[in-house]
């Protein structure tokens, strides 16, 4: 059985410092989502991710995948304060289903 | 492009009735729809994979006679959850696979959340 787990669960970080968020997976796969969630709202995708070694950047987040550790990480550079929110990472089970990590609590202190 | 909708967005209902969720590709066909659910502060539980045309599967511990779906046609999927009870409130995300896409990808529905009193 897949399981993703992210860590950490809750993050408080003060602006303008950089930080990493980890998310672990426990069976073979080659796509590995993220996605941002506002409270009291759905999934905003953030990156896809198909291949080992793949890294895609858009504005001060970064994310990478390493299959064969079964690692993927998000990076956040000079946090700012419109960062918080709660992300999750999501890889693909087979058949497409998704199985989410617990999630990362991010709330960046001004 | 790529758009999910759900409807509706949020709804209350008294214990012992059911509801019916819709969630719908606007721009795109999908033969495969998800429907998850999501607590406060938890993560998204896959609940179902909907197929059109065949009857959907459920993941373990999900009660298929209580969360009813209906993908009837490359557009709608439907979730209707039937005696519903308080417990079962919670917030209810669809997604859908775009077939004429790369067809890996989810595209994520605003969800519905349901109260039940």
């Amino acid at each position: 059985e897949l399981k993703v787990e992210q860590n950490p669960l809750f993050l408080s970080m003060q602006e303008g410092k950089n930080y990493t968020i980890y998310c672990n997976y426990s069976t073979t796969s080659d796509r590995l989502y993220w996605y941002r969630q506002d409270p009291g709202k759905s999934l905003e995708s953030l990156f896809v991710l198909l291949s080992n070694g793949a890294v895609k950047q858009e504005g001060r987040l970064m994310a990478s995948l390493d299959t064969k550790a079964r690692l993927s990480t998000l990076h956040i550079t000079a946090a700012v304060h419109d960062l918080s929110a709660t992300y999750f990472c999501a890889v693909d089970g087979g058949t497409y289903k998704y199985i989410f990590g617990t999630g990362t609590r991010l709330k960046v202190l001004a | 492009g790529a758009v999910v909708s759900q409807h509706p967005s949020w709804v209350i209902c008294k214990s012992g009735t059911s509801v019916k969720i819709e969630c719908r590709s606007l721009d795109f066909q999908a033969t495969t729809m998800f429907w998850y659910r999501q607590f406060p502060k938890q993560s998204l539980m896959l609940m179902a994979t909907s197929n059109e045309g065949s009857k959907a599967t459920y993941e373990q511990g999900v009660e298929k006679d209580k969360f009813l779906i209906n993908h009837a046609s490359l557009t709608l999927s439907t979730l209707t959850v039937t005696s519903a009870h308080p417990e079962d409130s919670s917030f209810y995300i669809c997604s859908a696979r775009d077939v004429g896409g790369a067809g890996y990808e989810q595209y994520f529905g605003p969800g519905t959340r349901l109260t039940v009193t």
